[in-house]
């Protein structure tokens, strides 16, 4: 199993430019979630999807997108990229059944905004 | 609004030391309190975690104590070594999905 896969790892854009960043988990977890991690702020949850077909906003959701259209994966896309929108991107999958089931996350996008 | 305190930012212990991270939480629906462990490069990986119906938890050199009339859960290191450096994280949430993180705990450990 490779667990949750994130690509590219890095990426720099100008401000105004869209991406989509990747991810893709082979544990068929039903719930899906992304995170962006700042210094001193710790991570904070941007979009998350409870299964195929639903998603709903988090914490930090303005300019960003997202969708479900598969169990496995979820992408992320900036539509329009801002300075603030640096950062370091995380995503994460949980199976759904049972307490205490841990997320897992991703090694990570780094993404630089110019 | 930050919804789980962390402290201290950072941390230097010497190797065989006890390493104390503290959290703060305001949002008593709160039922899941994990740890979060990440190495430079690295997506965080769960330490530990417990629920409010016990005061402590333990596995192997970590433990959590948890105070919930505080409102409050700590992170213990016990005989903390250099492969223990990293920055831990704490978390809250409800039903174990939308995590609130902490700001984050730098540990060093020198031999």
């Amino acid at each position: 199993n490779a667990g949750v896969t994130q690509t590219p790892k890095f990426q720099v854009l100008k401000t105004g430019q869209s991406m989509t960043l990747q991810c893709a988990q082979d544990m068929n977890h039903e719930y899906m979630s992304w995170y962006r991690q700042d210094p001193g702020m710790g991570l904070r949850l941007i979009h998350y999807s409870v299964g195929a077909g639903i998603t709903d906003q988090g914490e930090v959701p303005n300019g960003y997108n997202v969708s479900r259209s598969t169990t496995e994966d979820f992408p992320l896309r900036l539509l329009s990229a801002a300075p603030s929108q640096t950062s370091v991107y995380f995503c994460a999958s949980r199976i759904r059944q049972g307490i205490n089931q841990p997320q897992h996350f991703g090694d990570g996008t780094r993404l630089s905004i110019l | 609004q930050q919804q789980v305190k962390q402290s201290p930012q950072s941390l230097i212990v010497q190797k065989g030391g006890i390493s104390i991270i503290n959290c703060a939480y305001e949002n008593t629906a709160f039922d899941y309190f994990p740890w979060y462990q990440q190495f430079p490069g690295k997506g965080p990986a769960l330490l530990i975690a417990i629920r409010p119906d016990v005061s402590e938890k333990k596995e192997g050199r970590f433990t959590i104590s948890f105070n919930k009339s505080a409102k409050q859960f700590s992170l213990h290191i016990m005989d903390s070594q250099p492969g223990d450096s990293a920055t831990y994280f704490c978390a809250a949430s409800k039903d174990t999905d939308k995590l609130i993180f902490g700001t984050g705990t730098r540990l060093q450990v020198f031999p």
